[in-house]
């Protein structure tokens, strides 16, 4: 079975911190993903990554950075967390192409206050 | 226009019913589908993956129109268990690329 691991589960943060979101999965797959999910607003697409050192844009990208220096892990970074990053995130991977499903891990609900 | 729309319900329905949702879709060159199933404040869990020619896993039966671009879950005897919300999520233009729809809420009642 697939396994994508979050570190964290739930996290508070302050207003201005710098924020690391760790994502790891054993499946060797190439693309990773990082979501936000909101009530109301559904899942959306903050980056993601089809290669080492590869990343590209979704569609709510700002205030958030990825880091991806080995093929396993997928890093999201709040480069200073302000209260509207409040949120449910949510990493996933999936082989290249799309054609088999993304496999998500179990989520970190983030809170900055 | 959104890529992928799904009425979000809820839908509230007696156990041992049998209920349907749709999902449409915008891009016709997409290939991949699926139905995820995502409990209450936790991550979204393949329900199934939906083929052309319509698939089915014990009470759950996948179709997809691609001439009018949606795709279908039908939930059969409704279980308690089943209760939850359904997302439907199809791929892009770049096949690396998977879009979600909002989710139809399911309640299910004794």
């Amino acid at each position: 079975d697939v396994k994508v691991t979050q570190s964290s589960r739930y996290l508070v943060k302050r207003t201005g911190e710098k924020v690391f979101l760790e994502c790891v999965q054993d499946m060797d797959h190439e693309n990773m993903f990082w979501y936000r999910q909101d009530p109301g607003l559904g899942l959306r697409l903050i980056y993601f990554s089809y290669d080492v050192k590869m990343k590209e844009k979704g569609d709510i990208p700002e205030g958030y950075s990825v880091s991806r220096e080995k093929k396993e892990r997928f890093s999201l970074i709040l480069e200073s967390a302000s209260t509207n990053q409040t949120s449910m995130y949510l990493c996933a991977s999936s082989t290249r192409g799309a054609v088999l499903p993304l496999h998500f891990g179990n989520g970190t609900r983030l809170t900055v206050t | 226009r959104k890529e992928v729309e799904q009425d979000p319900g809820p839908f509230n329905v007696p156990e041992g019913a049998t209920v349907a949702f749709n999902c449409t879709y915008s891009n016709s060159a997409s290939q991949s589908f699926f139905w995820y199933r995502q409990d209450c404040r936790k991550e979204p869990k393949l329900l199934m993956s939906v083929y052309s020619s319509g698939n089915e896993d014990g009470r759950f039966t996948a179709q997809l129109n691609r001439a009018s671009q949606y795709i279908s879950l039908l939930i059969r005897d409704s279980k308690l268990s089943d209760s939850a919300t359904y997302l439907c999520v199809v791929n892009g233009d770049n096949f690396n690329k998977f879009y979600f729809g909002s989710g139809t809420k399911l309640n299910v009642k004794p």
